[in-house]
């Protein structure tokens, strides 16, 4: 079956990057997602991949793809303590619905 | 609406009652989710929909869950005889059937006593 795996927490200091992994088992997944939960409130797509790249950049955030290891990552650049969220890690297996990764709390240290 | 709202946003209930969870997607949305995030979890697919229709109803956990979507739109999510393992919170997603990008509602935050 599908099944995506993450580190549970992550701490980094202010303006440091922050480098979150995922692993994932279904290559079929056309995409795989970064979502952002924050306390309280419900996941914000921070942004995705096709299968078939490898590399993505938006601003701050840049996402690699290893597919030959199903190993994805997202790193954000200039770690400011408003990014302190849990981040989630999905691949679409069956084309439309997300099957979603543990989660890892980034702590942001001042 | 300007995004996917959820009501009520907490629900108690006690052990054994039935509760009645609401969707109201975004405007145009064919495509609604339901998922369930316990504590400390990711959220775990329950059932999408597809239109009317319910596209894939495998993530659904026993017979006592049930979801409907009359019209296409609103979508409502049904827990008969509720049990202590059932508190989480619920959360509702919706896209525009094609999309790469699924929009979340805040969640219901349901507490069985």
């Amino acid at each position: 079956g599908e099944d995506v795996e993450q580190s549970l927490f992550l701490s980094v200091r202010e303006g440091d990057s922050s480098v979150i992994n995922c692993t994932y088992t279904d290559s079929s997944s056309t995409y795989l997602y970064w979502y952002k939960q924050e306390p309280g409130a419900g996941l914000q797509l921070l942004t995705y991949i096709f299968s078939n790249m490898d590399m993505k950049q938006d601003q701050r955030l840049t996402v690699l793809l290893n597919k030959k290891d199903k190993h994805l990552s997202l790193r954000i650049a200039d770690t400011q303590t408003g990014d302190s969220a849990i981040y989630f890690c999905a691949e679409t297996p069956y084309g439309q619905n997300f099957v979603f990764g543990p989660g890892t709390r980034l702590s942001v240290l001042p | 609406g300007a995004g996917v709202s959820q009501t009520p946003s907490n629900k108690v209930t006690e052990k054994g009652k039935y509760v009645e969870l609401r969707c109201d997607p975004i405007s145009g949305h064919t495509a609604l989710y339901w998922y369930r995030q316990s504590l400390g979890q990711g959220p775990e697919f329950l059932i999408y929909f597809q239109g009317t229709g319910a596209a894939d109803d495998s993530g659904l956990p026993n017979d006592r869950f049930f979801a409907v979507r009359p019209e296409g739109s609103v979508s409502t999510l049904k827990i008969q005889r509720t049990e202590r393992g059932d508190s989480a919170v619920y959360l509702c997603a919706s896209s525009l059937t094609g999309s790469t990008e699924a929009f979340f509602g805040q969640g219901t935050r349901l507490t069985v006593v």
